[in-house]
């Protein structure tokens, strides 16, 4: 079935460092992808997101980079701060065009003082 | 401020038992779903609904129930047909198809 899958589950960097997150993705007819930051107790917050006809997508301290090719999404964070601890989930649209989301399992980002 | 509310925080039944969990949004979204969550794992989807007086069902319906009779609710009820009901269950809303959901913060479900 559809899936969305995260490299590593836990993901350790000193404070200062930057941070890169990686994601797979299985559909190759996914053209919407989205990384949302969760922390403890709270709903999934929206970070950044990317369209298929794109392979690179910057916000502030994130980037998102898409590689169609290899199905693989990264999200890299500049200069990770304390705050940034939390667990980051890659979500796809999959082959449906009703707006919901497949989401992978999650990396946890630990940031070190 | 305009966003998901969703109450109460932490809810604790008894199995057996029916509980409704509350989902109200004012951002005047279309579209709203019901996700959800495991320790140590990602969101699945329960039911979504991207109109007034219409949902369907999402991968792991079979326990649960929504309505959609007004536009900023969507309540999502847990019947006592769920096996593992306890839970985050975490409602969203987003304006249309090509744009990110919007996430409430939870409510903790624990049925003993």
């Amino acid at each position: 079935g559809e899936s969305v899958g995260l490299h590593l589950p836990t993901l350790s960097v000193q404070e200062g460092d930057n941070s890169i997150i990686n994601c797979a993705y299985s559909n190759s007819a996914s053209d919407y992808f989205i990384w949302y930051k969760q922390e403890s107790g709270k709903g999934p917050q929206f970070i950044i997101d990317i369209r298929s006809n794109m392979d690179k997508r910057q916000g502030q301290r994130v980037t998102v980079l898409l590689n169609k090719t290899v199905k693989h999404l990264s999200l890299q964070i500049a200069a990770t701060q304390p705050g940034d601890s939390a667990v980051y989930f890659c979500a796809e649209n999959g082959s449906s065009n009703t707006g919901k989301l497949i989401f992978g399992q999650g990396t946890t980002l630990q940031v070190k003082p | 401020d305009g966003g998901i509310t969703q109450s109460p925080k932490y809810l604790f039944r008894k199995e057996g038992q029916n509980v409704t969990l509350s989902c109200e949004q004012n951002l005047n979204h279309d579209a709203m779903y019901w996700y959800r969550q495991d320790p140590g794992q990602g969101l699945r989807l329960i039911y979504y609904s991207q109109i007034v007086n219409d949902f369907q069902k999402g991968d792991i319906a079979e326990g649960y129930s929504v309505s959609r009779e007004k536009k900023e609710s969507f309540p999502l009820t847990v019947t006592s047909a769920q096996k593992n009901p306890t839970a985050f269950y975490l409602c969203a809303s987003s304006p249309d198809r090509a744009s990110p959901l919007h996430f409430g913060n939870g409510t903790r479900l624990t049925v003993t």
